[in-house]
């Protein structure tokens, strides 16, 4: 089974200021999804972006991108000019796209983000 | 709002009893999916259901069981309970359920059932 590994439990940033959460994970495949989720303290689980693998351009939305490093198997996310309403944990979260039974998910043990006013 | 709805919001309950918990995926999805999520873990895959049919199935214990019903709706039964059961109760759902197809599939989850097991 695929893994991944956040290895950042906690981060903290100052409003306004920029953060990167890490993800790491390990597949044999070529194609495959990899995901941010985001969840506040209401519990909510809310998908924050999404990249595919087979594209090179780093996914953006808003304040939020990533750094895609497929041959690193490397998966960050930036927030910049944070906001309060970001602090939560963080999910990566990785999806096959090769066919098969299931539709499997594999998340890590999130990061979960302070923002200091 | 995901459009998952989930309910109980909240269950507590002792050692030894039986639960159901109960979950209604988005319009139109075929798959719903359970997770457990404890305090010092991340979100563990349970099993997934596909229009009906169990698709996969993760680290789920034999004294827990999963349907999906022909409206599609899923219950989660969790029997003989013990107090490492506690934990949060995540359903999810998405359009298909196949891996392969759907390029653009995500996973959009309920709000979670707390269970607190005494």
């Amino acid at each position: 089974a695929q893994t991944v590994t956040q290895s950042q439990p906690e981060m903290s940033v100052q409003e306004a200021e920029t953060v990167t959460l890490s993800c790491t994970y390990d597949t044999s495949e070529s194609d495959y999804y990899l995901f941010w989720y985001k969840q506040p303290p209401s519990r909510q689980m809310i998908l924050v972006i999404r990249q595919e693998a087979y594209k090179q351009q780093n996914a953006t939305e808003n304040r939020f991108s990533v750094n895609f490093q497929k041959a690193a198997k490397s998966f960050s996310l930036k927030i910049s000019d944070s906001q309060l309403g970001d602090a939560a944990m963080y999910f990566c979260a990785y999806r096959s796209a090769a066919r098969g039974t299931g539709n499997q998910f594999y998340f890590g043990t999130g990061t979960s983000l302070t923002v200091i006013p | 709002d995901s459009g998952v709805t989930q309910t109980p919001k909240h269950l507590i309950t002792a050692t030894g009893q039986r639960v159901t918990l109960r979950c209604s995926p988005r319009s139109g999805d075929l798959s719903v999916y359970w997770y457990q999520q404890s305090l010092d873990q991340g979100l563990q895959f349970l099993i997934q259901y596909y229009n009906g049919e169990e698709r996969a199935k993760g680290n789920i214990l034999e004294r827990f069981s999963a349907q999906q019903f022909p409206d599609l709706h899923s219950e989660l039964n969790l029997s003989s309970l013990e107090l490492g059961d506690s934990a949060l109760y995540f359903c999810a759902s998405s359009v298909g359920g196949v891996q392969g197809t759907g390029k653009d599939e995500k996973l959009f989850f309920g709000s979670g059932t707390q269970l607190s097991v005494l």
